[in-house]
């Protein structure tokens, strides 16, 4: 099994250019999670995904947009690229457990360097 | 609300002893515990789900006091291959699933 599979794994953009991260994961999890990873500043949530269709608000989800059209995948679109979205994004995946849909381990992909110039 | 973590870096000898907290201002459901090798992905440690649980993981094991929110990590006897940057997780503030993480402690062990 190949887990959480990002694509693409580096990308240079320019200012205003738009582009979409793809997260495939092949382990038939409900949960998604785009996190950002900056300096000084750990893992923060973009946005995350309790099941197909569904979409929900992270921490610092302004200048991103997300779509979960197949369980599968996740996709993370930035609108209109800024140098202050320079970073790294993980996406995590994970399945929830007992009556209350605790989540549990999440499996992180290899992560997406991008570079906003 | 991102869990807050002590101290932000750690550095020891190898054999000794660390403690790593984690704590947050709203209800916790879980904590879980992740660590993350430079360049790399994280990867899962723990997760703890019950007040004052805990547990272990090779001579790693952690504790959660759900009616303190807080959560604390024990590293007995390092080594250097547990060198790298390590998150505590945590479910919180009504939400079962929205999984935030605390902006990390970095661990050194030097020979």
């Amino acid at each position: 099994n190949a887990g959480v599979t990002q694509t693409p794994k580096f990308r240079v953009l320019k200012t205003g250019q738009s582009m979409t991260l793809l997260c495939a994961q092949d382990m038939n999890h409900e949960y998604m999670y785009w996190y950002r990873q900056d300096p000084g500043m750990g893992l923060r949530l973009i946005h995350y995904s309790v099941g197909e269709g569904t979409t929900a608000k992270g921490e610092v989800p302004d200048g991103y947009n997300v779509s979960r059209l197949k369980k599968q995948n996740f996709l993370l679109g930035l609108e209109s690229a800024a140098p202050s979205q320079t970073s790294v994004y993980f996406c995590a995946s994970s399945y929830p457990s007992g009556a209350l849909g605790m989540n549990t381990e999440a499996f992180f992909g290899q992560g997406t360097r991008l570079t906003v110039v | 609300q991102q869990p807050v973590q002590s101290p932000q870096a750690v550095i020891l000898r190898e054999g000794e002893d660390a403690v790593i907290n984690c704590s947050s201002s709203k209800a916790l459901y879980s904590v879980h515990w992740y660590r993350q090798k430079h360049g790399e992905a994280p990867v899962f440690l723990m997760i703890l789900l019950k007040g004052g649980e805990q547990k272990g993981h090779d001579k790693i094991s952690a504790s959660f006091n759900e009616k303190k929110q807080q959560s604390s990590l024990y590293l007995t006897a390092s080594q250097l291959s547990y060198s790298g940057t390590y998150f505590c997780g945590s479910s919180s503030g009504g939400s079962n699933y929205k999984l935030t993480f605390g902006k990390g402690t970095l661990l050194t062990v030097n020979p």
